[in-house]
């Protein structure tokens, strides 16, 4: 079992939609949780990041950790094809050691 | 004013070639890595130095050699290269090691025939 699953989609959604996206992990010493976006030859670039479990919200975007069921989700309201990208979420923190565990990334399409 | 910069961005070798990357953050931070991602999307760590200090060694081939003389740079010299060596490398800064907020540079496209 990978330490993060992510579906790697692609998941394609009309303009507007609500887009939900989710990662399982299984290693419960997480502590620290992100979201990167990913657009096509571009590096990874820092969406939410959130400490332990809770809600973050930042304009369009909503993250949501729950610890006790190991899964993260990532919410984009009224989604614009600018949205359009690989959205990566990745994990850290506890006996994790320094290292960052990256799930596969889901391809993202918004249609205008 | 790029935080994480990387050169060159493209780099096309031959099989056997020895090649170097080059990371600069102008972040302040402590802390620089180096991933690679596949043609699937795959990011894995490589390589990790905080304040200079190698903290991060996954089992790659030793052909690949991090060196990081100061705070602010981290370079990636990788010896004879191969063909399974084509890939993107991003490096990436973060304030503190495992704390989660990393900062990604454009990444470096190694084609190697």
């Amino acid at each position: 079992q990978k330490e993060v699953e992510q579906d790697p989609g692609p998941l394609s959604v009309p303009e507007g939609a609500i887009v939900s996206l989710n990662c399982t992990y299984s290693n419960s010493a997480f502590q620290y949780f992100m979201w990167y976006r990913q657009y096509s030859r571009k590096g990874p670039e820092l969406l939410m990041y959130t400490y332990s479990s809770g809600n973050k919200e930042d304009g369009r975007f909503t993250a949501q950790v729950d610890k006790s069921s190991k899964y993260i989700s990532l919410f984009i309201r009224d989604s614009q094809p600018s949205d359009s990208a690989t959205y990566l979420c990745a994990m850290s923190g506890g006996t994790g050691g320094f290292k960052t565990i990256f799930g596969a990334g889901t391809r993202l399409f918004v249609k205008a | 004013d790029t935080a994480v910069s990387q050169t060159p961005k493209y780099l096309v070798t031959q099989m056997g070639n020895d090649k170097s990357i080059k990371c600069e953050q102008n972040l302040g931070h402590d802390t620089m890595y180096w991933y690679k991602q596949d043609s699937k999307k795959f990011l894995k760590i490589m390589f990790s130095y905080n304040n200079k200090e190698l903290i991060i060694n996954e089992t790659v081939p030793n052909r690949f050699s991090p060196k990081s003389p100061d705070k602010a740079h981290l370079n990636l010299h990788i010896n004879s290269l191969e063909l399974g060596d084509s890939a993107v490398y991003f490096c990436a800064s973060s304030q503190q090691p495992g704390m989660g907020e990393q900062y990604f540079g454009p990444g470096t496209r190694l084609t190697v025939t």
